[in-house]
């Protein structure tokens, strides 16, 4: 299993573009989910899903998209970027969600937004 | 409002000795809480939790102590590695939130030869 995998690793972006960062999954779990680090502020949550076709918000979703088409696929969209979210995100998932289920965490990307 | 606070951002330990991490948290409605461990340029890895039903979980060199009347949980790692040289996140989930873990701010924790 590749486990949680997001592509790309870095991006550069000019204010105002737009792009998609790919958060895919293997291990078949229904629970998954966005955040984004900034120094001093820990991981916080963006949105997250608990199965195909169902998204929610989490503590700052503002300026984020998300779509759950596939249990397999949780992208993320940018639809105008700002400074602001520069960031490094992080998408993890889990199995059922419940209390004592472990989530997963893919490797990061790193977004820089000029 | 910071739910959950780690409020060492930085700890060094010589090797072979006990590091102990910190994490309090002010939502009594949190039921369950993790440990993460987090290296340069990778994504947290799981590393311990404890339900709010117990006071101490143990696992190899890791053994987290829940305080809840304190609010308080720290994470012991005995002995200390090398290794062990990384980011330490406390995570905290509410009953029923499902996926919505609230983390502290992280402390690195340096152990030295």
């Amino acid at each position: 299993n590749a486990g949680v995998t997001q592509t790309p690793k870095f991006q550069v972006l000019k204010t105002g573009q737009s792009m998609t960062l790919q958060c895919a999954q293997d291990m078949n779990h229904e629970y998954m989910s966005w955040y984004r680090q900034d120094p001093g502020m820990g991981l916080r949550l963006i949105h997250y899903s608990v199965g195909a076709g169902i998204t929610d918000q989490g503590e700052v979703p503002n300026g984020y998209n998300v779509s759950r088409s596939t249990t397999e696929d949780f992208p993320l969209r940018l639809l105008s970027a700002a400074p602001s979210q520069t960031s490094v995100y992080f998408c993890a998932s889990s199995y059922s969600g419940t209390s004592r289920d472990t989530q997963y965490f893919g490797p990061g990307t790193r977004l820089t937004v000029l | 409002d910071q739910q959950v606070k780690q409020n060492s951002p930085s700890l060094s330990v010589q090797e072979g000795r006990i590091s102990i991490l910190n994490c309090d948290y002010t939502n009594s409605m949190f039921d369950y809480f993790l440990w993460y461990k987090k290296y340069p340029a990778e994504g947290p890895t799981f590393l311990i939790s404890i339900s709010s039903i117990k006071d101490k979980n143990e696992d190899g060199r890791f053994t987290v102590f829940l305080n809840k009347s304190a609010k308080h949980l720290s994470l012991h790692i005995v002995p200390s590695q090398p290794g062990d040289s990384a980011v330490y996140f406390c995570a905290a989930r509410r009953t029923g939130t499902a996926s919505k873990l609230t983390f502290g701010t992280g402390t690195r924790l340096q152990v030295t030869l």
